[in-house]
């Protein structure tokens, strides 16, 4: 069936380095993607979305990639830092409304920083 | 910074028993939600909600779960008769300050536990 998911279950890098995160989802009419950051015993926290009609955004220290032709999503963190240890979220939009948001999460990556 | 907050942060229930789980929107938002993550499992769509009546349901959603803004602020997720598969983090959601727009904004969770 369609689904969001994410290639990597775990990711560890070194304090400072750059982060990639992907992404890959399977249904082509999906129109908006967002990216979760979820801390341990914490609700999913915003960092950055994008949609259909962009294939990049840049925010603080991160950036969202979206290939259509490939249905895939990469999220990349600068300079990652011992705080963005976290599991990464990539979720699309299904909803057939205008106005609200069905999000389909991926299972999730484990980003690990170490120090 | 608004935020979303939720009561209780756990319950412990027996199988079988009513549970309320409750919710304080962003004012102002005019979306609201309520997802589920299971533990060690993706966040999954439950149920949307916009001008008192249920917008969007996902086949989680069956006749044992309700939703209810009894006031202005509150928004109520009510499990009739709690099952053992129920046990998860349940999390409120709320978007929009109009239709359309923002990102999903939830809150910390609450986790239930059903014996």
């Amino acid at each position: 069936g369609e689904s969001v998911g994410l290639h990597l279950p775990t990711l560890s890098v070194q304090e400072g380095d750059n982060s990639i995160i992907n992404c890959a989802y399977s249904n082509s009419a999906s129109d908006y993607f967002i990216w979760y950051k979820q801390e341990s015993g914490k609700g999913p926290q915003f960092i950055i979305d994008i949609r259909s009609n962009m294939d990049k955004r840049q925010g603080q220290r991160v950036t969202v990639l979206l290939n259509k032709t490939v249905k895939h999503l990469s999220l990349q963190i600068a300079a990652t830092q011992p705080g963005d240890s976290a599991v990464y979220f990539c979720a699309e939009n299904r909803s057939p409304g205008a106005g609200s948001y069905q999000l389909t999460f991926g299972k999730g990556t484990k980003l690990s920083v170490i120090p | 910074e608004p935020e979303v907050t939720q009561t209780p942060s756990h319950q412990v229930t027996q199988m079988g028993q009513e549970v309320i789980l409750r919710c304080v929107p962003i004012s102002n938002h005019l979306y609201f939600y309520w997802y589920r993550q299971i533990l060690g499992q993706k966040v999954e769509f439950l149920v949307s909600f916009y001008n008192n009546e249920i917008s969007e349901k996902s086949e989680i959603f069956d006749d044992q779960f309700s939703v209810e803004r009894p006031d202005g602020s509150n928004f109520t997720l009510k499990i009739r008769s709690t099952k053992l598969e129920d046990s998860a983090m349940y999390f409120c959601a709320s978007s929009g300050l109009r239709r359309g727009t923002g990102e999903l904004f939830f809150g910390e969770g609450s986790r239930l536990t059903v014996l």
